[in-house]
């Protein structure tokens, strides 16, 4: 059985204090390794997906890396705005997404 | 622009009665998906659907129904026998069905709550 588990499961940052979210995985064949964030009361929005371990990915403040068990996600110098909900999802074969419990991000000015 | 769209945002149910969401992509996605959060909760998989008029139970199908009778449209009842409705829905798309890796794209979700 596929299994994702994101930790922290919260975390509080002063605004521009770099930190990680990490995703650990148990799937036989990874296909992808997803990044969302969802911010209250709406859908998840896409971020990015990571193939093979080795590959990164970077957007803004965001930079998401994979190996072969776990992927994280550097947040550097976060700002107010980066406080949010960031799940992580992964593909396994040709199955349907399995999806961590999430890590609520919250930055303080 | 391209998106999902779910109707209602908010919705109330009546026990003992079925309700209907609303999901419709203009993405030209082959793939669409229900999924139900709960606090604390990763997002559950209820059913989906890689082409018309065909689609699979997701992990909690129990107390759900859909139907794919256009590629645009992926409704999602709620009936009666779902004794817990009160959750925020989610529905997604995405291309090619199963076999792709590329990414769902979600709507902005209904919250369902009981009178």
């Amino acid at each position: 059985e596929d299994q994702v588990t994101q930790s922290p499961e919260a975390l509080r940052l002063q605004e521009g204090e770099s930190s990680s979210l990490n995703c650990s995985y148990t799937v036989s064949g990874l296909r992808g390794l997803f990044w969302y964030r969802q911010d209250p009361g709406k859908g998840p929005e896409f971020l990015f997906t990571l193939y093979s371990a080795g590959e990164e990915k970077e957007k803004e403040r965001l930079k998401a890396t994979l190996t072969k068990k776990e992927s994280f996600l550097h947040i550097t110098a976060p700002k107010p705005e980066d406080s949010a909900t960031y799940l992580c999802a992964v593909q396994a074969g040709y199955s349907t997404l399995t999806f961590g419990k999430g890590t609520m991000l919250l930055v303080s000015p | 622009d391209g998106g999902i769209t779910q109707s209602p945002k908010y919705l109330f149910r009546k026990e003992g009665q079925n309700v209907t969401l609303s999901c419709e992509q203009n993405l030209n996605h082959d793939a669409m998906y229900w999924y139900r959060q709960d606090p604390g909760q990763g997002l559950r998989l209820i059913y989906y659907s890689q082409i018309v008029n065909d689609f699979q139970k997701g992990d909690i199908a129990e107390g759900y129904s859909v139907s794919r009778e256009k590629k645009e449209s992926f409704p999602l009842t709620v009936t009666s026998a779902q004794k817990n409705p009160t959750a925020f829905y989610l529905c997604a798309s995405t291309y090619s069905g199963g076999g792709s890796n590329q990414p769902q794209h979600f709507g902005d979700g209904t919250r369902l709550s009981i009178l």
